[in-house]
């Protein structure tokens, strides 16, 4: 089955800076990775989702970057603010179907006023 | 709309006893999941079910049964609780429209086996 890992584990960064978190996944087939956003206590929910179709994907501070040949993904958070410190997950899935949707081990972000 | 209620947010049972979560959305999704998670492990499926009528083991399947009651409900049981299924449990269900896919989360249920 697919493995996805993800790097690194906690990340700290002074407000204002950038962040990037990166993922590799194991099975050619995935094509859809989205990433969720776990505030402290909260639910996850879906920040920004990237198809195999397409490199890269933006959404105001939020870019999702895919290499589908080297089979790697990473999220990148620019001018970072106090209300992004949370547990970002990345995640794999085969044929769009959240069914066989694979997490990552998430990275716990800590923004740095 | 509440999106997704899941039920109890906690629970401390004792190893052996059995205890039920319960789930429900109101979005009219066909699809609905368990999911636990561990720290440093993220979140592993239990058990799907894609329809009503139809429930399917996940990644992590063993000490768990599910039962899809309707459209609309989807409820978790663990049967004889062992320490080892201490843990945080999520209940989501899945949009699939206009291309996008996305999995709605309930809050949360933290689980404690003694």
């Amino acid at each position: 089955g697919e493995n996805v890992e993800q790097h690194p584990s906690t990340l700290s960064v002074q407000e204002g800076d950038s962040a990037v978190i990166k993922c590799t996944y194991s099975d050619s087939a995935s094509n859809y990775f989205p990433w969720y956003k776990q505030e402290l206590g909260k639910r996850p929910q879906l920040i920004i989702d990237i198809r195999s179709n397409v490199g890269e994907k933006k959404d105001q501070r939020i870019a999702v970057t895919l290499n589908k040949t080297a089979k790697h993904f990473s999220l990148h958070i620019t001018e970072t603010q106090p209300e992004d410190s949370a547990v970002y997950f990345c995640a794999a899935s085969i044929d769009f179907g959240n069914e066989k949707l694979t997490f990552g081990t998430g990275t716990r972000l800590t923004i740095i006023p | 709309n509440a999106g997704v209620t899941q039920t109890p947010k906690f629970q401390v049972l004792k190893t052996g006893q059995s205890m039920t979560l319960q789930c429900a959305q109101d979005m009219n999704h066909n699809s609905m999941y368990w999911y636990r998670q561990d720290p440093g492990m993220g979140l592993r499926l239990i058990y799907y079910s894609a329809s009503e009528g139809t429930t399917d083991k996940g990644e992590v399947p063993n000490g768990y049964n599910v039962s899809r009651l309707n459209k609309r409900e989807f409820s978790l049981r663990l049967e004889s609780a062992a320490p080892s299924q201490t843990s945080v449990y999520f209940c989501a269900s899945n949009l699939k429209a206009g291309g996008v896919e996305k999995l709605f989360f309930g809050s949360g249920t933290q689980l404690s086996v003694l």
